[in-house]
């Protein structure tokens, strides 16, 4: 199957910096990503959909000053985690399908997740 | 939200089948059924997919209700690398633009 990379998969950070985390389909290209951010013990939470050139779609509650995606090319996408605070600690995972269609109700493909721990 | 229901965690013994249930009684009939699982600390994992029929793949075995409403994803023989959370989730299947909505999920815990 496709294969979604992501990079770093775990990053401590000191509060108050910024952290990019970057998603790449590596043998297939994705008009459009998604991003998702999991708390411990709890499900996937969707926070944005990004769409190739142009701007994402950020879930409601979900602060897209602080998180900022950039979907530059087919094949990378990027989350920057502004400012970051403890709060934002968490394991976040980007995931893609494949362009033009993604084959109706076809797989959808995540990366291994970045682990992001904000001291 | 989740329109999806599914028991918080469910044990099964090694090398004994698993019938993972779900409840979905507000799919339409364009809506696929999808189960994906995510093992510790990864990302979740692909199993298996269908619309009415009944499927099967190397993974798993998908049995959906006449009506629809309702779903089991069958492991044949449980080993202890299908420990995971398992989720199921449908999803209009006429465009890729769309992501999967997450539920809580079903723990799955395989015995030895």
């Amino acid at each position: 199957g496709a294969v979604v990379s992501q990079h770093p998969s775990r990053v401590i950070c000191k509060s108050g910096t910024s952290v990019k985390i970057e998603c790449r389909s590596l043998d297939f290209q994705a008009t459009t990503m998604f991003w998702y951010r999991q708390f411990p013990k709890q499900s996937l939470m969707l926070m944005a959909t990004s769409n190739e050139g142009s701007k994402a779609t950020y879930e409601q509650g979900v602060e897209k000053d602080k998180f900022l995606i950039n979907h530059a090319s087919l094949t990378l996408s990027t989350l920057t985690v502004t400012s970051a605070h403890p709060e934002d600690s968490s394991f976040y995972i980007c995931s893609a399908r494949e362009s033009p269609s993604g084959g109706a109700g076809g797989e959808q493909f995540f990366g291994p997740g970045t682990r992001l721990t904000v001291l | 939200d989740a329109k999806t229901t599914q028991p918080n965690s469910m044990e099964s013994n090694e090398e004994e089948p698993v019938h993972l249930p779900c409840n979905h009684s507000t799919i339409s009939g364009t809506d696929y059924i999808h189960w994906y699982r995510q093992l510790p600390s990864q990302g979740p994992e692909y199993v298996i997919h269908g619309l009415t029929s009944n499927v099967n793949n190397r993974m798993a075995s998908l049995a959906i209700a006449e009506d629809r409403k309702s779903s089991t994803l069958i492991l044949h023989r449980a080993t202890l690398r299908d420990a995971a959370v398992y989720y199921c989730i449908f999803h209009w299947g006429n465009s890729g633009n769309t992501p999967l909505v997450f539920g809580k999920g079903t723990r799955l815990s395989v015995i030895a």
